[in-house]
This record gives structure tokens, C-alpha cells and sequence, in this order.
């Protein structure tokens, strides 16, 4: 099974509602992510966990809060969103290989939730 | 700050080879992942090149210079479904972090 799989895939929320994304892994991989994508832009990274700890957090707003309860799932909690932090939001995962070894550490992206903050 | 540069948009007609270049400016710069996006569709995996030279995956070649903080993506007979969006990453920060590039439109044309 090399899937990621996202719910919901599609997300409309107000300014002041809290929702939350999640995402499932059972590959056994002990790295997973949380990335924003805007139309015809790339993927930007915001949040890394590594064996279920916060390992990177890219600056990203008080606003989004990322939640790993365990190895295999990884949660999106949302409040507050601005009508800007519409995007589509993907999760990933990975093999938490050392880069020294040169070996190839692919990302395995979920289909990703479409989010609109009206 | 991390960047990588990419053509915007290349159009190639079915059959052919194109090539996809990424220039980076990087820090901590371990390699260079290349990822496949459909319209509507998740980022996919297709290479990695840790070390200089060339890796080839099919009809999928990837080629990093890390002397000139430089790569391409080469695709052979391309076909109709390899109309998608390209991108290259740089692998940083433990080797956990990727940095996407700007993002190439690939059309590929009969």
C-alpha cells in the first residue's frame, strides 16, 4: 500500500469556524508533512514530523496547528483563516533517511484538500 | 534564502526529447528530487540525484552539477500524458526538507 489518503477533499469555511484536515499513511513511514499549494505555484513546505515529533516548522502562522497523534496519522487544525490561506493542502509522507547515505528519499503526497476561506 | 529557477512553460510535440533545466541557490543543499504534477492531481515522485552525473529511470534521465548548482530533467518519446507540471526540489534540513522550484508547464503536443 503506497497510498496517502486526505479527508475531506473539499473544505468551505468562514473566518471565524474551526475545521481540521487529516491525513493517513501505512507504509511505515515515520516522516510526514504538511504543504500549501496556490494555483499554478509550487507546493511550499509548512510543517515536518519525524517519529511524531515537530521537526520544522516553516514560520507558518499561529492559525494553522499541526497535530501528529500518531506514526500513521497527521491532523490539520484550523481557526481563525484568512480568505488568503485558501489553497489546496497536501500531506506527505516518507522514510526518514539519513542524507549522508545518498539514497533516494522519495514523498509520497496525498491527493490533497481543496480549502476556500469565505 | 533558497531558490530554484525553472522555464515556466516548454511545448514539445509527441515522440520527441525535451529537457527541463532547475538552477539552484541553496544552502545545506544535500540533492535534487524531481516531482510530477497532473492538473488536479498530487505531486508524484520521479528521480533523485544525490551525486553528480546522470540516473536514468526509464524514459525519465535525471542530471545533476553540483559544481554549477544545476539540473535538468530529460523526457524521451514523450507522450500525451506526460502533459503535466514539473518540478524540481532541492533536499536540505536533515534531508526531511524540500524546497520546490518555480514549476515547469510541460504541453505536449501531436
Amino acid at each position: 500500500d503506497t497510498e496517502v489518503t486526505q479527508t475531506p477533499k473539499h473544505l468551505v469555511m468562514g473566518m471565524t469556524n474551526k475545521k481540521s484536515l487529516k491525513c493517513e499513511q501505512h507504509m511505515g513511514h515515520r516522516a510526514m508533512y504538511w504543504y500549501k499549494q496556490k494555483a499554478k505555484k509550487p507546493p511550499e513546505l509548512m510543517f515536518v514530523y519525524s517519529y511524531e515529533k515537530l521537526s520544522i516548522n516553516e514560520s507558518v502562522p499561529s492559525r494553522f496547528s499541526p497535530e501528529c497523534p500518531n506514526s500513521s496519522l497527521l491532523n490539520l487544525h484550523l481557526h481563525a483563516l484568512q480568505p488568503e490561506d485558501s489553497a489546496l493542502y497536501l500531506c506527505a509522507s516518507s522514510q526518514d533517511r539519513p542524507p549522508t547515505s545518498g539514497r533516494r528519499n522519495e514523498q509520497y503526497f496525498g491527493p490533497g484538500t481543496r480549502l476556500t476561506v469565505t | 534564502g533558497q531558490s530554484l529557477e525553472q522555464p515556466s512553460e516548454v511545448t514539445a510535440v509527441e515522440g520527441a526529447i525535451v529537457q527541463i533545466n532547475c538552477t539552484y541557490q541553496t544552502s545545506g543543499f544535500y540533492g535534487l528530487s524531481w516531482y510530477q504534477q497532473h492538473d488536479g492531481g498530487a505531486p508524484t515522485f520521479l528521480s533523485y540525484n544525490a551525486l553528480d552525473g546522470l540516473e536514468e529511470t526509464g524514459r525519465f534521465s535525471s542530471f545533476l552539477s553540483r559544481s554549477d548548482s544545476y539540473g535538468y530533467l530529460l523526457l524521451q518519446e514523450l507522450q500525451m500524458k506526460d502533459s503535466a507540471s514539473y518540478f524540481c526540489a532541492a533536499v536540505t534540513g536533515g534531508g526531511n526538507k524540500l524546497t520546490f522550484g518555480t514549476g515547469t508547464q510541460l504541453k505536449v503536443e501531436l
